[in-house]
């Protein structure tokens, strides 16, 4: 059975960092490209960033690039979003997700909660 | 990087059929066949529904159907039942290798 447990979120203020992980079982977590996608309380879903298998290749959304970055370790079937310079904007769950190729999500973890508030 | 354009909201009675549309450009759903829909209940993750555009996942009632035409696709949903009352989103591969979603349509059944 495919898993997906995200972990790590909680409250930050404005500013700061944080670090979202994603524990994988159940399927060979190296053979997939891995999403996060994200939703603000009350609000719709907005994909965040997408990782190739072997991590060479990473691509995100506008808003986050330059502050987000997407990793992922593939002997412990980890997923990772380090987020920086966080906004109250990115208050949200964030969800991690496998990628079928090229363009449906799959599988969804539960979510994580962030809160950034001063 | 802009939203896909669903309406707001749909509505249908037990039984009937409803079709939600998805409206984006020739660069994610006029250009792929790489459309996806889910269905999220309220404080659930969302679920795949339909993906490249008319393929359901095992396990999905095939009272759910998709198609594309141009720049739009749609989610058509069959003999309407209370347990699909929900909120759908579409999402499209793009040309930057990117993806996008919807901004989703609350389905009520009456």
């Amino acid at each position: 059975e495919v898993q997906l447990v995200e972990s790590g979120g909680g409250l930050v203020q404005p500013g700061g960092s944080l670090r979202l992980s994603c524990a994988a079982s159940g399927f060979t977590f190296s053979s997939y490209w891995m999403s996060w996608v994200r939703q603000a309380p009350g609000k719709g879903l907005e994909w965040v960033a997408n990782i190739k298998q072997d991590g060479s290749e990473k691509y995100y959304v506008d808003s986050v690039k330059g502050r987000f970055t997407i990793s992922r370790d593939n002997a412990k079937n980890s997923l990772y979003l380090q987020m920086n310079s966080l906004r109250a904007e990115d208050t949200a769950v964030y969800y991690c997700a496998r990628r079928y190729p090229l363009g449906c999500l799959d599988y969804w973890g539960q979510g994580t909660l962030v809160t950034v508030s001063s | 990087q802009s939203a896909l354009t669903q309406p707001a909201s749909v509505s249908g009675s037990p039984g009937q059929s409803i079709t939600i549309s998805c409206t984006g450009t020739s660069s994610d759903v006029g250009g792929y066949n790489y459309v996806s829909w889910y269905q999220q209940h309220p404080g659930k993750a969302p679920k795949l529904m339909i993906y490249d555009v008319s393929n359901r996942p095992s396990g999905v009632s095939n009272r759910f159907s998709g198609s594309k035409s141009g720049n739009t696709a749609s989610l058509t949903i069959s003999g309407l039942q209370a347990e699909d009352e929900a909120d759908y989103y579409c999402s499209s591969y793009t040309s930057s290798s990117t993806q996008v979603f919807g901004g989703g349509t609350k389905l009520t059944v009456l």
